[in-house]
């Protein structure tokens, strides 16, 4: 069965500045995608950014990045230049290639300081 | 955009008692999941329908059924409410390997 593991129950940002949340992943498959959600204090769950397993660049997408190293299995997100809308829970998800399921980790709660 | 649309927001029930929520996917997805979201807890898959078959099922109690009508709707029914089914119910929607989409879920009570 595959797992997700988030490592950093809280973390805490000033605003403008950078941080990277950390998720790590087990899996046997070779073929999978990996993503960021985020979730608000409205409860939505909102997709940040995806990743292929098969694809060596690093996905972006405006202010957020991802740090894919697949021998590894690590897949972490960093948002440059925060800002208050980006206080939020932050969900890693796997999926495998094959899978209609999505495995999430814990999630790390994420505060930005004015 | 359209996005996934579930309803009710809200539900309040008592235990023993049956509850039906239902989702309307993006137009043209052809994949449902349901997953639920305990207080404090990361979403758990419950199960997905892909084209109105059932595709996958996880952690899903026996008292839970769900079904994929031919306008591609959904619901998931309950009965024998717990106490310890109340949480978020999501419901999200992809086409074919593209990531799923969540909709604003059902925050469910159980007194």
């Amino acid at each position: 069965a595959q797992t997700v593991t988030q490592s950093q129950p809280e973390m805490s940002v000033q605003e403008a500045e950078t941080v990277t949340l950390s998720c790590t992943y087990d899996t046997s498959e070779s073929d999978y995608y990996l993503f960021w959600y985020k979730q608000p204090p409205s409860r939505q769950m909102i997709l940040v950014i995806r990743q292929e397993a098969y694809k060596q660049q690093n996905a972006t997408e405006n202010r957020f990045s991802v740090n894919f190293q697949k021998a590894a299995k690590s897949f972490s997100l960093k948002i440059s230049d925060s800002q208050l809308g980006d206080a939020a829970m932050y969900f890693c998800a796997y999926t495998g290639a094959g899978s209609y399921q999505l495995t999430f980790g814990k999630g790390t709660k994420l505060s930005v300081i004015p | 955009a359209a996005g996934v649309i579930q309803s009710p927001r809200h539900l309040i029930k008592e235990k023993r008692e049956t509850a039906t929520l239902k989702c309307y996917p993006i137009p043209r997805h052809d994949t449902v999941y349901w997953y639920q979201q305990g207080p404090g807890q990361d979403p758990q898959f419950l199960i997905s329908f892909y084209e109105k078959m059932q595709s996958d099922k996880g952690s899903i109690p026996d008292r839970f059924s769900a079904q994929q009508f031919s306008d591609y709707h959904s619901e998931l029914n309950m009965s024998s409410l717990e106490l310890g089914d109340s949480a978020l119910y999501f419901c999200a929607s992809s086409y074919v390997n593209q990531p799923q989409h969540f909709g604003d879920g059902t925050r469910l009570s159980i007194l």
